[in-house]
């Protein structure tokens, strides 16, 4: 599976916007980009996905670079109720499973 | 509303206890999946299943069972065989579909502690 590097904690205030980063070098041509986000005692909840072109939904926006070697997540107004961990997954929809490999995330804090 | 159900939320066990993990989904969603988290890391797969009657073991699988009998249904054995059985565990599903895919859906956890 290709891999996604993130930074380990960010910090932000809340009502600000915060940019997560995400670098998966190694992406192929058929690795569709998501994103989750864990609470604490809770399971991950999706966030946003997409291929090569920017998404927007409810949650949040996801810019993804030309090249494809990177994405960011923007989160417009930071609320406390964004502090989470976030993960930046690949996923492949041509393998068999398809299956989703979790890395350690972004532990993102958000100041009142 | 539909969802995925994990039960129970927290269970203890003794060493040498083989004990069973439930997740039922009513999404109607093909693909089932058991994942081990542990404090601090990321989420680890242990097994998956795309269809009925059919699982295939993730990177994690020594020590676990799984069964696949029903669409809805996908419980995971945590046997004696399992070295370290103590973690939280997450189960999963989507569809196999790409065409309105709107990704996994996690159930609320199962905190197994070995007593």
């Amino acid at each position: 599976d290709a891999k996604t590097t993130q930074p380990n904690s960010m910090e932000s205030n809340e009502e600000e916007p915060v940019h997560l980063p995400c670098n998966h070098s190694t992406i192929s041509g058929t690795d569709y980009i998501h994103w989750y986000r864990q609470l604490p005692s809770q399971g991950p909840e999706y966030v946003i996905h997409g291929l090569t072109s920017n998404v927007n939904n409810r949650m949040a926006s996801l810019a993804i670079a030309e090249d494809r070697k990177s994405s960011t997540l923007i989160l417009h107004r930071a609320t406390l109720r964004d502090a989470a961990v976030y993960y930046c997954i690949l996923r492949d929809w041509t393998t068999s499973g398809s299956r989703l490999t979790f890395g350690e995330g972004t532990q993102l804090t958000v100041n009142p | 509303d539909g969802g995925i159900t994990q039960s129970p939320k927290y269970l203890f066990r003794k060493e040498g206890q083989n004990v069973t993990l439930s997740c039922e989904q009513n999404l109607n969603h093909d693909a089932m999946y058991w994942y081990r988290q542990d404090p601090g890391q990321g989420l680890r797969l242990i097994y998956y299943s795309q269809i009925v009657n059919d699982f295939q073991k993730g990177d994690i699988a020594e020590g676990y069972s799984v069964s696949r009998e029903k669409k809805e249904s996908f419980p995971l054995t945590v046997t004696s065989a399992q070295k370290n059985p103590t973690a939280f565990y997450l189960c999963a599903s989507s569809t196999t579909l790409k065409a309105g895919h709107r990704g996994y859906t996690f159930g609320s956890g199962t905190r197994l502690t070995v007593v």
